[in-house]
């Protein structure tokens, strides 16, 4: 149980369009969903963390203009990057957490922007 | 802020060995959860182990075993009998319990390689 699925695991675009990434729970629902950030051979950096129903909450540095965060429903977050540039490629993962405070990871999407 | 410090970027152990890998982490918080993580190449984050903070007892799952000091504030991670598939990033995290909607906060990760 406790499955999160991400999609598209990859993708490529071209400079200046968006690309939008969804993290679904799908046998579960989730209070909170985070967005985390992966440059190669680094560590994860959180983005924002979504509530379903209300606004995400960015982490410093990050913009909220650029990178959308909708949290419709309980088993749905997605992730769009606006205007995307190549600084943006990077490796980007989601995590749902239920009321047991543990935390599931989809299996991340990678980004490349050209 | 909580941090995660793991000093060692790169681990070697050899096959069927033991190795320790190590986790250090800064909080003023009294409750609060602790993970291991595995990212291998595929990049999917695999939990390894938890620990409560309120319990003493070092938590273990088959060949991976921890050392937790609340007191020191250390948590470093055993994995014994080593294994060619054990050879992955691993990530220490901290993880508040005040609040459920607190993120995980990652260390650098250690590298550990496993030769035959």
């Amino acid at each position: 149980g406790a499955v999160v699925s991400q999609h598209p695991s990859w993708v490529i675009c071209k400079s200046g369009t968006s690309v939008k990434i969804e993290c679904r729970s799908l046998d579960f629902q989730a209070t909170t969903m985070f967005w985390y950030r992966q440059f190669p051979k680094q560590s994860l950096m959180l983005m924002a963390t979504s509530n379903e129903g209300s606004k995400a909450t960015y982490e410093q540095g990050v913009e909220k203009d650029k990178f959308l965060i909708n949290h419709a429903s309980l088993t749905l977050s997605t992730l769009t990057v606006t205007s995307a540039h190549p600084e943006d490629s990077s490796f980007y993962i989601c995590s749902a957490e239920v009321h047991t405070r543990q935390s599931h990871f989809g299996n991340g999407t990678r980004l490349t922007v050209t | 802020a909580q941090t995660v410090t793991q000093s060692q970027p790169e681990m070697s152990v050899q096959e069927a060995e033991t190795v320790t890998l190590s986790c250090t982490y800064d909080t003023s918080e009294s409750d609060y959860y602790l993970f291991w993580y595995k990212q291998p190449p595929s990049r999917q984050m695999i939990l390894v182990i938890r620990q409560e903070a309120y319990k003493q007892q070092n938590a273990t799952e088959n060949r991976f075993s921890v050392n937790f000091q609340k007191a020191a504030k250390s948590f470093s991670l055993k994995i014994s009998d080593s294994q060619l598939g054990d050879a992955a990033m691993y990530f220490c995290a901290y993880r508040s319990a005040v609040n459920s909607g607190y993120a995980l906060n990652f260390g650098k990760g250690t590298s550990l390689l496993v030769t035959p």
